[in-house]
């Protein structure tokens, strides 16, 4: 997998668009990148993922640089229900079978 | 689509007793699913893959003979913490991947919150 590295814990005001960084710098050509989240005691939910172009779905977008190295997650309105640790995953596509390694993720708090 | 569903939700038991733990794609057939473990205030940390049809592949430091993995068909994958103690209390959390599904993501359950007494 490549190394991912995110903010340890971000705050963003109800309402406001909460963006999201992750770095990947040593992501290879045919990784793509996975955005997961969990809010407390529930298992993480999918969240969008993609390789090259910007994505955009019902809950976020994603945003890819150009040279690929880093991403950013973008929740255009964010409700207090947004509030959990965010998990960017770029998972190797030789490793077994697409199994994730979970680092530590962004703890996001949405505040009125 | 794509809901995996995972029981039980919670269970409470004494220290020396098995515990099975079900993890079921409801929607979808799934070739290959995930165990992870979390303990507080921690990361999801994975476990072992579960393939149907064939043996679990576990990772380093996790003890086969102690978590017992069972995939049957395509849509169910067992966890069995056998002679559970207090340090195996955690949340269990399943993920599923579809067939087929090449760079599509995986789906998890709700988790599974063991208590050992």
């Amino acid at each position: 997998d490549a190394k991912t590295t995110q903010p340890t814990s971000m705050d963003c005001a109800e309402g406001r668009a909460a963006n999201l960084p992750c770095n990947h710098s040593t992501i290879s050509g045919n990784e793509y990148v996975y955005w997961y989240r969990q809010i407390h005691s529930q298992g993480p939910q999918y969240i969008i993922h993609g390789l090259k172009n910007n994505e955009t779905n019902e809950m976020a977008s994603l945003i890819i640089t150009e040279d690929r190295k880093s991403s950013t997650l973008i929740l255009p309105h964010a409700t207090l229900r947004d509030t959990a640790v965010y998990y960017c995953i770029a998972p190797s596509r030789t490793n077994q079978g697409g199994k994730l390694i979970f680092g530590q993720g962004t703890e996001l708090s949405v505040k009125p | 689509g794509a809901v995996v569903s995972q029981h039980p939700s919670r269970v409470i038991c004494k220290s020396g007793t098995s515990v099975k733990i079900e993890c079921r794609s409801l929607d979808f057939q799934a070739t290959t699913m995930f165990w992870y473990r979390q303990f507080p205030k921690q990361s999801l940390m994975l476990m072992a893959t579960s393939n149907e049809g064939s043996k679990a592949t576990y990772e380093q430091g996790v003890e086969k003979d102690k978590f017992l993995i069972n995939h049957a068909s395509l849509t169910l994958s067992t966890l069995t913490v056998t002679s559970a103690h207090p340090e195996d209390s955690s949340f269990y959390i399943c993920s599923a991947l579809a067939t087929g599904s090449d760079n599509q993501p995986q789906h998890f359950g709700d988790g599974t919150r063991l208590s050992i007494l």
